[in-house]
């Protein structure tokens, strides 16, 4: 099945700075591939999400690069503000037919400073 | 994201009790999930429905039970067998198809604490 690693655990950035969080997938299968914020006991919400047949996708201050043949993406957020600290995870799976059943990253818990 | 309603938020379970958690959800989604999430950890699929009267286990199954008896609904049982069921549940629900948006949407979570 699919396993997906996120890096950093953590990551603490200046206010206005930029932060890049990546995850590694395994399954070459894979062909979506979402981000999620979740805010401390919340339901994580979705914020960007890329398929494979794109490379990158922006969407104001957020933007998602993705290596089909390194197997990895990456969240970059830039000008960072105090709200968007929270723990954002990536997460991974093979659209079907059927359904979309996610396989999810460890998380990433940024904290911005003011 | 307004359309899926678990209930309770917050639930206590002696040992050697089942518990059920409800998911009801509004938007006409095919599919439905049942994540759990640990204390600082990410989320693990616990079991997924694709249809009616259908259901297929996910990556931590045991001691877990499920039925899709109605479109809306995807109720999770939280069984004795379960040893470590402390956690936050999260339901989920998509539309099905890979030319239809497949977003997963997250209802508000149930806190479980075996007491």
């Amino acid at each position: 099945g699919e396993n997906v690693e996120q890096h950093p655990s953590t990551l603490s950035v200046q206010e206005g700075d930029s932060a890049v969080i990546k995850c590694t997938y395994s399954d070459s299968a894979s062909n979506y591939f979402p981000w999620y914020k979740q805010e401390l006991g919340k339901r994580p919400q979705l914020i960007i999400d890329i398929r494979s047949n794109v490379g990158e996708k922006k969407d104001q201050r957020i933007a998602v690069t993705l290596n089909k043949t390194a197997k990895h993406f990456s969240l970059h957020i830039t000008e960072t503000q105090p709200e968007d600290s929270a723990v954002y995870f990536c997460a991974a799976s093979q659209i079907k037919a059927a359904g979309n059943k996610l396989t999810f990253g460890g998380g990433t818990r940024v904290l911005v400073k003011p | 994201d307004g359309g899926i309603t678990q209930s309770p938020k917050y639930l206590f379970r002696k040992e050697g009790q089942n518990v059920t958690l409800s998911c009801e959800q509004n938007l006409n989604h095919d599919a439905m999930y049942w994540y759990r999430q640990d204390p600082g950890q990410g989320l693990r699929l616990i079991y997924y429905s694709q249809i009616v009267n259908d259901f297929q286990k996910g990556d931590i199954a045991e001691g877990y039970s499920v039925s899709r008896e109605k479109k809306e609904s995807f109720p999770l049982t939280v069984t004795s067998a379960q040893k470590n069921p402390t956690a936050f549940y999260l339901c989920a629900s998509s539309y099905t198809g890979r030319n239809s948006g497949n977003t997963i949407y997250f209802g508000e979570g149930s806190w479980l604490t075996v007491v």
